[in-house]
């Protein structure tokens, strides 16, 4: 079965930081673009972050860069979101997800289910 | 940055009714990175429709997209108890995304 298991959340003062890390198992994860997505309480879903295959390519939200940092270590199947210098805003559940491509389209088609950050004193 | 619009915000229709969901686009986008999805309450989101009109694995028939360009439909012919979540429409360009700002299905 594929899978994603998310950890590190947790409660954080403004301007701390927390690495997030995703688990993945039953498919081949070195083969997959990854992403993290971010849902406020009450709110909608908000992509965050995208990494290539291989880590070369990454790309974020205008609202998390130079604050957020994403990685992959594909020998151990795993993404990490790196988050400093955090705000109230930031406050929210983080999903990894895989990113899927294929003739027909380009989804986040397997997620996790979640890892709560708060950011508060 | 393309700006995804959902409407209505709030569809309140009876089991067995028909639902029809719309995401506008603040320019043109690629059949192939718009999709759909489906969050319940206290659980991540499910992916439904992919490339506008194709079905995810395990998604019922009762469950279609279409459209082209800036409009874009989910149509759920007949609603069942559990189709009663909010629904979310995607779009992938330029190694980025966005979401709509969703649409709740709720129980008349």
């Amino acid at each position: 079965e594929e899978q994603l298991v998310e950890s590190g959340g947790g409660l954080v003062q403004p301007g701390g930081s927390l690495r997030l890390s995703c688990a993945a198992s039953g498919f081949t994860f070195s083969t997959y673009w990854m992403s993290w997505v971010r849902q406020a309480p009450g709110k909608g879903l908000e992509w965050v972050a995208n990494i290539k295959q291989d880590g070369t390519e990454k790309y974020y939200v205008d609202s998390v860069k130079g604050r957020f940092t994403i990685s992959r270590e594909n020998a151990k199947n795993s993404l990490d979101l790196q988050m400093n210098s955090l705000r109230a805003e930031d406050t929210a559940v983080y999903y990894c997800a895989r990113i899927y491509s294929s003739s027909s389209g380009t989804t986040l088609d397997v997620w996790g289910q979640g890892t709560t950050v708060t950011v508060s004193s | 940055e393309i700006v995804l619009t959902q409407s209505p915000g709030t569809l309140s229709l009876s089991p067995g009714e028909r639902a029809t969901l719309s995401c506008r686009a603040s320019q043109s986008v690629s059949s192939s990175y718009l999709a759909w999805y489906q969050q319940k309450p206290g659980q991540a989101p499910r992916l439904l429709i992919y490339g506008a009109s194709s079905r995810a694995t395990g998604i019922p028939d009762r469950f279609s997209g279409s459209g082209s360009g800036t409009d874009f439909t989910l149509t759920i012919s007949r609603l069942e108890p559990e189709d009663f979540a909010v629904y979310y429409c995607q779009q992938y360009g330029n190694s980025r995304l966005t979401f709509g700002g969703g649409t709740k299905v709720e129980i008349k």
